[in-house]
């Protein structure tokens, strides 16, 4: 069974730092491309991170970039989130998602999530 | 940057009743779409993806259409478990629309 375990969120201030972490078990993590999505209290889905199988292609949101990293462990099925400068803005659920389909590039499992709050 | 806009932002319905939500992206984008379901509290399910392919397990009152920069999704029969927030996404910008909730009328 494909499972995604996201952790690592919690109340930080604002400029601080946190780093979420998505373990993944039930196939093999090192075939597929990974995604962070968040989700805002109350708002809509938006992407914010992917990375590829290998870990040498990576892409953020504008929203993100250059605040965000996302870096992977295959060897410990792990994805993480890097996540510096943080902002109120930045308070969401994060998601971790496994990409499926080489064309398509649907989201076809994820986590629960783990909420980031980002508060005084 | 492609944006992605749906509507309605929200629609109000009954059981049995069909129902379309409309998603615009703002560059031609062939079939580079996808369709999520999310119910409250719970993470995104994909239904549609490449702008009409059923993902496995998903019932068949569920189709999606369209390809450049307009596409929908059409419940035929809206059943109980139906009623969620629906998001288009394009499937290389990885941009998500804005969400359209269904609700019982």
């Amino acid at each position: 069974e494909v499972q995604l375990v996201e952790s690592g969120g919690g109340l930080i201030q604002p400029g601080g730092s946190l780093r979420l972490s998505c373990v993944a078990s039930g196939f093999t993590f090192s075939s597929y491309e990974m995604n962070w999505v968040r989700q805002a209290p109350g708002k809509g889905l938006e992407w914010v991170s992917y990375i590829s199988d290998s870990g040498s292609t990576v892409y953020y949101a504008d929203s993100v970039k250059g605040r965000f990293t996302i870096s992977r462990d295959n060897a410990k099925h792990s994805l993480y989130l890097q996540m510096n400068t943080l902002r109120a803005e930045d308070t969401a659920v994060y998601y971790c998602a496994r990409e499926d389909h080489p064309r398509y590039s649907f989201y076809d499992f994820w986590g629960l999530g783990t909420l980031v709050t980002v508060s005084s | 940057d492609i944006q992605m806009t749906q509507s309605p932002s929200s629609l109000s319905a009954s059981l049995g009743d069909r129902v379309t939500i409309a998603c615009r992206a703002s560059q031609s984008s062939s079939t580079l779409l996808n369709w999520y379901q999310q119910k409250p509290g719970k993470a995104p399910k994909v239904l549609i993806y490449g702008a009409s392919n059923l993902h496995s397990g998903v019932p068949s009152r569920f189709t999606g259409a369209g390809s450049g920069t307009d596409f929908t999704l059409t419940i035929s029969s809206l059943q109980p478990e139906d009623f969620a927030t629906y998001y288009c996404q394009h499937s290389f910008a990885r941009t998500f629309g804005q969400g359209t909730k269904v609700e019982i009328k």
